[in-house]
């Protein structure tokens, strides 16, 4: 089964761009991600689902400032205009027959 | 509107049970495979089972084997996850989560507000 590997830590300037990287293990990097995003105390909450081919489609309601691409195994999130609001955990997401599975998580602060 | 409500948690004594429910509205249950995640404090997020759309297959996580219990009713869209012999390392919020996609091939694109379970003595 595949893992999935997260960077424990990020941080951007208020209005700036940042970009986040999850990372598919060997033999694993055609595989669909998710993104979703834990602001804190809060659920959860979906962002995109996000192909190899860096193919992705939102959630509803998410802001148009929140982005996804891919290279080989690696799957970005970019987040633009940085607002305080997204400040918050970022976790990425996988799956296959028997199991879901999912990232570290990212923290994300706003500076 | 896709709503996901969890209830039944609380505090339980290592040893003993509890049963979550997922009430799930504003779409339509029975087409949808459903998940329960679950996250420790302070801790990231992790799978605990997954169960299809009728209710006929079912997967758990290897920390959860043989202890708990992932069912649905279709009739009263609702999930449950019946949780026995429950231990400390089992505190935690509980998400239910639907999978978005054709059968398990989906991300989980709902998620409820989730109910916490802590077990101590």
């Amino acid at each position: 089964q595949p893992v999935l590997t997260q960077s424990s830590s990020a941080s951007a300037s208020l209005g700036s761009s940042v970009k986040l990287t999850c990372t598919l293990s060997s033999g694993h990097s055609s595989y669909i991600i998710a993104w979703h995003q834990q602001q804190p105390g809060k659920a959860p909450r979906y962002l995109m689902k996000l192909e190899g081919s860096g193919s992705y489609n939102k959630g509803s309601g998410v802001p148009d400032r929140f982005s996804g691409s891919s290279s080989g195994a690696d799957r970005y999130l970019t987040i633009s205009n940085l607002q305080s609001e997204d400040e918050a955990d970022y976790y990425c997401e996988t799956w296959d027959s028997n199991t879901l599975l999912f990232g570290g998580g990212t923290k994300l602060t706003v500076l | 509107e896709v709503q996901l409500v969890e209830s039944g948690g609380g505090l339980v004594q290592p040893g003993g049970s509890l049963r979550l429910s997922c009430a799930a509205s504003g779409f339509t249950f029975s087409s949808y495979w459903m998940h329960w995640v679950r996250q420790a404090p302070g801790k990231g997020l992790v799978w605990v089972s997954r169960i299809n759309s009728d209710g006929s297959s079912t997967s758990y996580a290897d920390s959860v084997k043989g202890r708990f219990t992932i069912s649905r009713d279709n009739a009263k869209n609702t999930l449950y996850l019946q949780m026995n012999s429950l231990r400390a390392e089992d505190t935690a919020v509980y998400y239910c989560a639907r999978v978005g996609g054709s059968g398990y091939r989906g991300a989980s694109d709902y998620w409820g507000q989730g109910t916490l379970v802590t077990v101590s003595s």
